[in-house]
């Protein structure tokens, strides 16, 4: 069975702190994605990766970089965590052409 | 405009009902089209892919109309283990989803 692994389910950071969100998967797809996830606002897109050691900014990439030095491994990094990315994380990976496997999630507040 | 809209509903229906949910798209260049579920708290799931042709799967039937641009699920004989957020998602490299309809199936 496929699998998309997100490293924690819960975390709390305090404002400020620098915040490692952690991605695998274990099916050899090439392209990854972070999402992230508010009530009313459905899934957005933050970054994605075609490739190793590529990236392409989504839709709202401010306050947000990523990491890709392995092609099971995609790290969403928040550079100065603040409480408007107090939100629900979403990993996914996918084949060109297929449907996106997700991972369980990170439910994050920033206090 | 959103490139991808849905109802946000919420759908109350009772068991054994028909709903249908529709899913307007704003790229006409789109080629993969998919519909998936997220029940409370958890990640989306894919439910099925969506084809040219339309396509079943059990109780669930999808179907493209590219012409008006939209997709949609049907779900005959609603069952309580339904009640979940519908997601679309839409595009061709650049994948969009649609913020969800949330379905209640009511003894």
């Amino acid at each position: 069975d496929v699998k998309v692994t997100q490293s924690s389910r819960y975390l709390v950071k305090r404002t400020g702190e620098k915040v490692f969100l952690e991605c695998v998967q274990d099916m050899d797809h090439e392209n990854m994605f972070w999402y992230r996830q508010d009530p009313g606002l459905g899934l957005r897109l933050i970054y994605f990766s075609y490739d190793v050691k590529m990236k392409e900014k989504g839709d709202i990439p401010e306050g947000y970089s990523v990491s890709r030095e392995k092609k099971e491994r995609f790290s969403l990094i928040l550079e100065s965590a603040s409480t408007n990315q107090t939100s629900m994380y979403l990993c996914a990976s996918r084949l060109q052409g297929g449907g996106y496997t997700f991972g369980s999630g990170t439910r994050l507040t920033v206090v | 405009r959103k490139e991808v809209e849905q109802d946000p509903g919420p759908f109350n229906v009772p068991e054994g009902a028909t709903v249908a949910f529709n899913c307007t798209y704003s790229n006409s260049a789109s080629q993969s089209f998919f519909w998936y579920r997220q029940d409370c708290r958890k990640e989306p799931k894919l439910l099925m892919s969506v084809y040219s042709s339309g396509n079943e799967d059990g109780r669930f039937t999808a179907q493209l109309n590219r012409a008006s641009q939209y997709i949609s699920l049907l779900i005959r004989d609603s069952k309580l283990s339904d009640s979940a957020t519908y997601l679309c998602v839409v595009g061709h490299n650049d994948m969009r989803f649609g913020a969800g309809t949330r379905l209640t199936v009511k003894p």
